[in-house]
């Protein structure tokens, strides 16, 4: 079985702090992805990644990097929080790039900027 | 103009209704259509994927695709208070490789 683990599943911040979301996939998967879901939005996608090392934005990348040192591990930075992105984070991985292939999800952070 | 749109409810129905979710789209290089459900405080897990126009049935789901009208739903028959849950449309532009376009999210509830 695909595991997707994130490291918090409830998380409290202040405004303009750095927070780090730290995700880890056991089954050597090449592509990893964050999105952020919010209600009446459905899940927007943040930043992905198709290999160690490599990133391309999304839809939503404002205010987000991410950082992959190795295959197993998808790290999204909020460099200044703001309460804006208050939100459920969810990452998940998928083996292949091409077409079909089963996204698999952490179970989500939830992160309150106050 | 979202490129998916989708009601995000909620729907509520009794045990053992038909359950019919819909959603519609605005680019017609979509090719794969998928339906993801997500329990509350899970992540969303693939429940089924067509490829193309047709339907694909698996067990009490329907999953079905009309790309002339750019619309996509999914039937549930014989609704279970097990199947109380969000309900993810997402689809592939093949261009973007594996990167998913997603839907609102249907909120379902079945009441018993």
């Amino acid at each position: 079985d695909v595991k997707v683990t994130q490291s918090s599943r409830y998380l409290v911040k202040r405004t303009g702090e750095k927070v780090f979301l730290e995700c880890v996939q056991d089954m050597d998967h090449e592509n990893m992805f964050w999105y952020r879901q919010d209600p009446g939005l459905g899940l927007r996608l943040i930043y992905f990644s198709y290999d160690v090392k490599m990133k391309e934005k999304g839809d939503i990348p404002e205010g987000y990097s991410v950082s992959r040192e190795k295959k197993e591990r998808f790290s999204l930075i909020l460099e200044s929080a703001s309460t804006n992105q208050t939100s459920m984070y969810l990452c998940a991985s998928s083996l292949i790039w091409a077409g079909m292939d089963e996204q698999y999800f952490g179970p989500g952070t939830r992160l309150t900027v106050t | 103009q979202k490129e998916v749109e989708q009601d995000p409810g909620p729907l509520s129905v009794p045990e053992g209704a038909i359950v019919s979710l819909n959603c519609t789209y605005s680019n017609s290089a979509f090719q794969y259509f998928m339906w993801y459900r997500q329990y509350s405080r899970k992540g969303p897990e693939l429940l089924m994927y067509t490829y193309s126009s047709g339907n694909k049935e698996d067990g009490r789901f329907t999953a079905q695709v009309d790309k002339s009208s750019k619309y996509i739903s999914l039937f549930i028959r014989d609704s279970q208070p097990s199947d109380s849950a969000t309900y993810l449309c997402a689809m592939i532009h093949m261009e973007y490789g594996n990167k998913l376009v997603f839907g609102a999210g249907t909120i379902l509830r079945v009441k018993s």
